[in-house]
């Protein structure tokens, strides 16, 4: 089975702090990709990376940043936590070759930036 | 741009009763399409996704959808409701050109009533 980690299922910040989001799946695949999620917008895109070390911005890139240095590993970060980044945020993979294949995802780290 | 909408942010039915989720969108060219469910605190299921193989489409669950070209629609059906149906629904669409993104609905919070 296909195992997508999230490093954590619930994180508290504080406005301003530098907050990294860390996502690893472990079947090789290429890309990956980091959704938010929040009440009757859906899953919004933020960013993939269809290869290590190439990125492209999804839908709402701003205020995020991103880090793909290994295959299996993609970080989402948040170079300075505001209130409005209060969200749940999904880390999804999905093999490359296969246009119709699903995303496997995560179980989600529910941030809350106080 | 594609889009997915769809109607009715919360669905309540009755155990026993049919399940019916509607999901719209909008594509120049046939889509892939995907179901995906979300428990509580728990990131996204495939239930089940249309590849052009078959119009219809069964999925695990018990659950069932069917593509309609004419009608731009992949409506989500269950026959007979258990409580453990209760979740959030979400609908996504990818373009065949570039599978490797998701647009999904808003998502609809299916209740299942005693």
């Amino acid at each position: 089975d296909v195992k997508v980690t999230q490093s954590s299922r619930y994180l508290v910040k504080r406005t301003g702090e530098k907050v990294f989001l860390e996502c690893v799946q472990d079947m090789d695949h290429e890309n990956m990709f980091w959704y938010r999620q929040d009440p009757g917008l859906g899953l919004r895109l933020i960013y993939f990376s269809y290869d290590v070390k190439m990125k492209e911005k999804g839908d709402i890139p701003e205020g995020y940043s991103v880090s793909r240095e290994k295959k299996e590993r993609f970080s989402l970060i948040l170079e300075s936590a505001s209130t409005n980044q209060t969200s749940m945020y999904l880390c999804a993979s999905t093999p490359s070759g296969r246009t119709s294949s699903e995303q496997y995802f995560g179980p989600g780290t529910r941030l809350t930036v106080t | 741009a594609q889009s997915v909408t769809q109607l009715g942010s919360h669905v309540s039915v009755s155990e026993g009763a049919l399940v019916l989720l509607r999901c719209n969108y909008s594509s120049s060219v046939p889509p892939y399409l995907f179901w995906y469910v979300q428990y509580p605190n728990q990131g996204l299921q495939l239930l089940l996704k249309y590849t052009s193989a078959a119009t219809l489409v069964k999925g695990i669950n018990g659950f069932e959808a069917e593509f309609k070209k004419s009608e731009t629609s992949f409506h989500l059906t269950k026959p007979s409701a258990h409580m453990r149906d209760a979740a959030e629904y979400f609908c996504a669409v990818s373009d065949r050109g570039s599978a490797r993104q998701l647009t999904f609905g808003s998502g609809t919070q299916l209740t299942v009533l005693p």
